[in-house]
């Protein structure tokens, strides 16, 4: 147990439909992040939010949408995602900037897009 | 462009032997340099280091920085089976609104 919890841990959908993955953290961080990895490539950063606020949004395509009610729970909606999108994402906290604090991960949903 | 290169990408050893680990970076405004052990799933968090020169160890890992090198090294000693994992360097630049640049890690398998 991460202390970051990410559901659901597989997914395979279609390019038609529309899913939602979920993290929660019960580390009382006030930020939050996706990031994806794909095979061979560096995690790319998608999303930040801060404090409930989006601070960064990396040049994401529209098919990614993120949400985050509250500071410890965060949402990426999918929807009319291509097979290229498949990849691990993973969802980080952290306890304000990662300036000086790690994030910590939960362990990720793999998604496969058919 | 920020960007931050890990060296070897792979590495195979059998259980006992030393490695060393190394994360090149080139970023404006540097933070802070991280490692991270990722096993199966979730990466986990091993070092943040922000001043040169001054090692951080944990166990039989250990890790430092030479900002004037823009580098950093991890060294594993007597390496177990448990060791084997993708080790993932990151660098946080201010400039950047802080987040996290990734190098593309290092596969480190130990035999036993």
């Amino acid at each position: 147990e991460t202390g970051v919890t990410q559901t659901p841990r597989h997914l395979v959908m279609g390019m038609t439909n529309k899913k939602s993955l979920k993290c929660e953290q019960h580390l009382g961080h006030n930020a939050m992040y996706w990031y994806k990895q794909s095979a061979k490539k560096p995690l790319e950063l998608m999303f930040v939010y801060s404090l409930e606020e989006r601070v960064e949004n990396n040049s994401v395509p529209s098919r990614f949408s993120p949400e985050c009610p509250n500071s410890s729970h965060l949402f990426l909606h999918l929807h009319t995602l291509q097979p290229e999108d498949s990849a691990l994402y993973l969802c980080a906290s952290s306890l304000g900037s990662s300036y000086n604090s790690p994030l910590h991960f939960g362990n990720g949903t793999r998604l496969t897009v058919t | 462009e920020d960007k931050v290169v890990q060296s070897p990408l792979s590495l195979v050893v059998h259980e006992g032997d030393t490695v060393t680990l190394n994360c090149s970076y080139e970023v404006t405004n540097f933070r802070s340099l991280l490692w991270y052990k990722q096993e199966k799933k979730a990466p986990t968090f091993l070092f943040m280091l922000t001043s040169s020169g001054i090692e951080k160890k944990s166990g039989r890992l250990s890790s430092i920085l030479d900002k004037k090198e823009l580098f950093s090294i991890l060294n594993i000693t007597a390496t177990q089976t448990g060791d084997s994992a993708i080790y993932l360097c990151a660098v946080v630049s201010s400039s950047n609104t802080g987040k996290l640049i990734f190098g593309q890690g290092t596969t480190l398998q130990v035999k036993p």
